[in-house]
């Protein structure tokens, strides 16, 4: 099992509608969670990070469920700059070491 | 604040040639850099974690040998990939920690642009 799943989609919506993505991470100890988004051929940016409260940046929603080991994304009336990849990272702790693990991101393409 | 470049952002080179990328926080002072490699369709993957004046810390899978880091100052990291293959063609992307995080504290990763190479 891979320690952070993503459903790769495509996911195809029109403008306006809103759409949810879902990760899930196999580490229970894990400490901080983020969602990035990724432009074709470009490096990764941060979107959000997601705390146990659950947070809100204006159209962005994220959410994060520990006792279920999920994390989601709400993005509300999407824009066609919305399309790119989002993906789901988890921070692991080991001992002192902390590294991001990434899922494989979630294709969004967001259609006039 | 918080920008990371690398250099150069495009590389070819012919198999068995090698190749160094540069990564420069350019605005703060970075103890700690990533360096990741990319596929296509693929995740990220961290090959390394680079300490400012010390060695780095590889990944399982990744050889330093063949991937040589050298993390001099507290504002560049950079990445030899020695005898270049075809099969060494991705995208490298280092990211630099802004932060120190503490013994459990969250800390965010800036990315740099991120270094195409493609080995003939």
């Amino acid at each position: 099992r891979k320690e952070v799943e993503q459903d790769p989609g495509p996911f195809n919506v029109p403008e306006g509608a809103t759409v949810a993505f879902n990760c899930t991470y196999s580490n229970s100890a894990s400490q901080s969670f983020f969602w990035y988004r990724q432009d074709c051929r470009k490096e990764p940016k941060l979107l959000m990070s997601v705390y146990s409260s659950g947070n809100e940046d204006g159209r962005f929603t994220a959410q994060l469920n520990r006792a279920s080991q999920y994390i989601s994304l709400l993005i509300r009336d999407s824009k066609l700059s919305d399309s790119a990849t989002y993906l789901c990272v988890v921070q692991s702790v080991a001992g002192n070491n902390r590294k991001l693990i990434w899922g494989l991101g979630t294709s969004l393409a967001v259609n006039p | 604040g918080a920008v990371v470049s690398q250099h150069p952002s495009r590389v070819i080179c012919k198999s068995g040639t090698s190749v160094k990328i540069e990564c420069r926080s350019l605005d703060f002072q970075a103890t700690t850099m990533f360096w990741y490699r990319q596929f296509p369709k693929q995740s990220l993957m961290l090959m390394a974690t680079s300490n400012e004046g010390s060695k780095a810390t590889y990944e399982q899978g990744v050889e330093k040998d063949k991937f040589l880091i050298n993390h001099a100052s507290l504002t560049l990291s950079t990445l030899t990939v020695t005898s270049a293959h075809p099969e060494d063609s991705s995208f490298y992307i280092c990211s630099a920690r802004l932060g120190t995080g503490g013994t459990l504290g969250t800390y965010e990763q800036y990315f740099g642009p991120g270094t195409r190479l493609t080995v003939t």
